[in-house]
């Protein structure tokens, strides 16, 4: 079975600082991992994902993810936050084997300061 | 334009009423899920299917029921709905072959009163 932990429910920094979004996976499978933004009102949107490629992987506008499979964690980073990075934040992870369910993270909102 | 429709985007329904909220994707996925959104809770799966004519229990299917007579439909069925459905509804649909990421509608804000 696949589960996702993300810490810290809300997350606020200043325009221009780091961000960094917490996720810790289980799986009894090697994972799929993958992180998602939602807009106020909106359905989710793809940043980025890993499938067992390189762990570092790039995603779109500015994020960044490293899967450690040591740690069991997949944190969502990115070096200077912009105001239109205020959303949600949801983790998310499939096994590679089996019934491939999607299961997701309770969710980090991420707030901007000017 | 390809992609996941959902309906209808909002309803207002009574306790005790069947409601089927539809989900239609064009994209020729095979797996498709539903989800529920609650403050703090995140999504959780409701139910899935890997291919046409297969589903599978998520994390909380109890008061739930689906069906998958063909690729494109995965409508999902209330059937005496409760206070505690109301959520928002997500569908998504990947294709499974390719490892592929979820593609997801927009939603279906439902209340149950």
């Amino acid at each position: 079975a696949q589960s996702v932990t993300q810490l810290g429910s809300h997350v606020s920094v200043s325009e221009g600082a780091l961000v960094l979004l917490r996720c810790n996976y289980s799986s009894s499978v090697p994972p799929y991992l993958f992180w998602y933004v939602q807009y106020p009102n909106q359905g989710l949107q793809l940043l980025l994902k890993y499938t067992s490629a390189a762990t570092l992987v790039k995603g779109i506008n500015g994020f960044e993810a490293e899967f450690k499979k040591s740690e069991t964690s997949f944190h969502l980073t990115k070096p200077s936050a912009h105001m239109s990075d205020a959303a949600e934040y949801f983790c998310a992870v499939m096994g590679s084997k089996g019934a491939q369910k999607l299961v997701f993270g309770q969710g980090t909102r991420l707030t901007i300061n000017p | 334009i390809a992609g996941i429709t959902q309906a209808p985007t909002s309803q207002i329904l009574a306790a005790g009423r069947r409601m089927t909220l539809r989900c239609t994707q064009d994209m020729r996925h095979n797996a498709m899920y539903w989800y529920r959104q609650d403050l703090g809770l995140g999504l959780r799966l409701i139910h899935y299917s890997n291919t046409a004519g297969t589903t599978g229990k998520g994390e909380v299917p109890d008061g739930y029921s689906v069906s998958r007579a063909n690729t494109d439909d995965f409508p999902l069925t209330l059937a005496s709905a409760v206070p505690s459905q109301t959520s928002v509804y997500f569908c998504a649909s990947r294709q499974t072959a390719s490892n592929t990421e979820a593609f997801f509608g927009q939603g279906t804000r439902l209340t149950v009163v």
